[in-house]
């Protein structure tokens, strides 16, 4: 089974300075994929970046980079330079390599990121 | 591209009513997954399509609940009867099969029961 944690319900940032979100995840898998997601208060749901388990390189997109630590099952996102426009709510979630169930994608609980003027 | 397109965006419906919801995924995505969102639960996965076929439904609450993948584009959701418990966003979303992939999704049906 694949679960997924994020242990801050709720951030705050000022504008123009960096933030980290942490999510930590367990799984039996050796090979799988994390994704990190935002969710405005529209309500669609946008990728923003993955992760594959063997990649080497911490991923980056833009302003989002991941923090992965693979040993420490740990794959934080860090959004640089804040902008307004970030608040939302930010989801980890994981994509097995196991047929089946593990190829769903298994959603954290959310990290609400409210960026202040 | 088209993305993911859901119908309807919202409805409003009142309990014992049948609601049906729907999904064209995009083109060349071989799965698709049928998520759920509440405040209490958080996103849910209810059903997740591979090929056309159901791979895994155990998230389907119960027999009230149907899904169905005709097609490589098109798939429904079928609430008969809905309950006010049922209210929810529903999403619907599809990638290819692969731990690579991200999946994409819709933007939702805000379903109400009243």
């Amino acid at each position: 089974a694949q679960k997924i944690t994020q242990t801050q319900p709720g951030m705050f940032v000022q504008e123009k300075e960096a933030v980290t979100l942490d999510c930590t995840y367990d799984t039996s898998d050796q090979s799988y994929g994390l994704f990190w997601y935002k969710q405005p208060s529209s309500g669609e749901m946008i990728f923003l970046i993955y992760q594959g388990s063997y990649d080497e390189q911490n991923a980056t997109e833009g302003r989002y980079s991941l923090n992965f630590q693979k040993a420490r099952k740990s794959a934080n996102l860090v959004i640089s330079a804040s902008q307004l426009g970030d608040s939302a709510m930010y989801f980890c979630a994981m994509r097995g390599i196991s047929s089946g169930s593990a190829r769903q994608l298994t959603f954290g609980s959310g990290t609400q990121l409210t960026v202040l003027p | 591209d088209a993305g993911v397109i859901q119908s309807p965006r919202h409805e409003v419906t009142e309990m014992g009513q049948e609601v049906t919801l729907r999904c064209k995924p995009i083109s060349g995505h071989n799965s698709l997954f049928w998520y759920r969102q509440t405040m209490m639960r958080g996103l849910e996965l209810l059903i997740y399509f591979n090929n056309n076929v159901p791979i895994d439904d155990s998230g389907m609450p119960e027999d009230r609940f149907s899904a169905k993948m005709p097609n490589a584009s098109f798939s429904t959701l079928k609430i008969q009867p809905s309950e006010p418990r049922d209210s929810a966003v529903y999403f619907c979303a599809s990638s290819r099969d692969r731990e690579r992939s991200p999946l994409h999704f819709g933007n939702g049906t805000r379903l109400t029961v009243t």
